[in-house]
């Protein structure tokens, strides 16, 4: 079965850059669907922050747009996460997943915000 | 765009059917039937139980139904067992713009 798989730094000092990656195993990421990464502040709720499509096409969180770049490189099947001039408030449990969306009467894959399945998840701290 | 509105807690007991509410707006909710909903136990990732406003994934328990009526949707949890009591999530496709948002989650205690 699909299954992802987060990887990264733990510990991220105050504004420098989070880097994190997801490992796809089970599928092919060149066969199709956009793959996301969400994010969770401890004790919070989840954020969606972008979508990536093989082709390297993206759609970023508006509000995290500005500091976000997710990358794709489909001969490891991993995608990425970059996220600059970080605070403390982008401590969170950062998780990938594949967006479900397909549009049948195009046939085309689509940003559809259902992730299914999700990595296990990887806490990322901000601090010095 | 602000996060979809969920009521922060909800309970009943063994047995009984409970209702969470996700409310939205018409630039997404109301536009698109692309809602999902998830559940989350603590320390454990997001598992999917409802997509596409209604739809079930294969495994997920016929418990555990979605609907939509304007620019709110709801999930609905028949014969509540204590293992369904976790974090519920609602999400929504919200167009071109702001693309995908979350419910602020809500706290389901079996009693």
């Amino acid at each position: 079965q699909v299954q992802l798989q987060e990887s990264g730094p733990g510990l991220v000092k105050p504004s420098e850059t989070l880097s994190l990656s997801c490992t796809v195993s089970g599928y092919s990421i060149s066969s199709g669907y956009y793959w996301g990464w969400i994010r969770q502040p401890p004790g919070k709720g989840l954020e969606w922050i972008g979508n990536i499509y093989h082709s390297g096409s993206t759609y970023y969180n508006p509000s995290l747009k500005s500091r976000v770049t997710i990358s794709v490189d489909t001969s490891k099947n991993q995608f990425s996460l970059k996220l600059t001039s970080v605070t403390a408030a982008d401590t969170a449990v950062y998780y990938c997943a594949r967006d479900g969306g397909y549009d049948t009467l195009t046939a085309y894959y689509k940003v559809a915000g259902w992730f299914d399945p999700w990595g296990q998840g990887t806490l990322v701290t901000v601090s010095s | 765009q602000s996060a979809l509105t969920q009521p922060a807690s909800v309970s009943g007991s063994p047995g009984q059917s409970i209702t969470i509410s996700c409310t939205g707006t018409s630039s997404d909710i109301g536009s698109y039937n692309l809602v999902s909903w998830y559940q989350q136990h603590p320390g454990k990732a997001p598992k999917l139980i409802i997509y596409e406003v209604s739809k079930r994934p294969s495994g997920v328990s016929n418990r555990f139904s979605g609907s939509k009526s304007g620019n709110t949707a709801s999930l609905t949890i028949s014969g509540l067992q204590a293992e369904d009591e976790a974090d519920y999530y609602c999400c929504s496709y919200a167009g071109s713009t702001t693309f995908v948002l979350f419910g602020g989650g809500t706290k389901l205690t079996v009693l």
